[in-house]
């Protein structure tokens, strides 16, 4: 079983939807965790940090739940541009594991 | 300033061929991540420097892999005698203490 577990998708969605994707993760001792976007053939870039408080940026919200090992991100208002694959990230000291990603396209 | 590089961006291999992978980090960061990521998949760790210690290469799935940074800066991966199932994007990641800034990755082909 891997480590950091995600929805496989793809999701496809119309401009304008609302999209969840669901993160699980093992290791208890996890400290920090994070949300990165990756484009077709280019690296990851962060997209987001995810707190127990829930944090939202724009039309992005995730949300961490510490006791079920549980992480999502929900956009909202889906753009063209929101299409790429989402990595759920995990990090303990550093020593950061990324699930296999969720490919999102939203079409017109 | 600069972002992460990685050089060559592509590679082709005959099997049995070694390769040498670099990645010059943001200048002044630290901590230096490889990671490899195949097809479809995530970038799984590899690697991790903190400066020129090597403090964790649980990731490096055979021998046949070596990562050093003698400097502290510029980091290289070989990887020798390379196989098919060594054919993927080989990323390197920066971190001046909390976000990782990727480099484009050097994508392997092994033929």
């Amino acid at each position: 079983r891997k480590e950091v577990e995600q929805d496989p998708g793809p999701f496809n969605v119309p401009e304008g939807a609302t999209v969840a994707f669901n993160c699980t993760y093992s290791n208890s001792a996890s400290q920090s965790f994070f949300w990165y976007r990756q484009d077709c053939r280019k690296e990851p870039k962060l997209l987001m940090s995810v707190y127990s408080s829930g944090n939202e940026d724009g039309r992005f919200t995730a949300q961490l739940n510490r006791a079920s090992q549980y992480i999502s991100l929900l956009i909202r208002d889906s753009k063209l541009s929101d299409s790429a694959t989402y990595l759920c990230v995990v990090n303990r000291m550093d020593d950061m594991r990324f699930g296999a990603g969720t490919r999102l396209t939203v079409k017109p | 300033g600069a972002g992460v590089s990685q050089s060559p961006r592509y590679k082709v291999a005959k099997r049995g061929q070694d390769v040498a992978l670099r990645c010059d980090p943001i200048s002044g960061h630290v901590s230096l991540f490889w990671y490899q990521q195949a097809l479809g998949q995530g970038p799984e760790f590899l690697t991790y420097f903190q400066n020129e210690a090597q403090l964790d290469k649980s990731g490096l799935p055979s021998d046949r892999f070596f990562a050093e940074r003698p400097e502290g800066s510029v980091s290289t991966l070989k990887i020798q005698r390379t196989q098919q199932e060594d054919s993927a994007v080989y990323l390197c990641a920066s971190s001046g203490g909390y976000e990782q800034y990727f480099g484009p990755g050097t994508r392997l082909t092994v033929t």
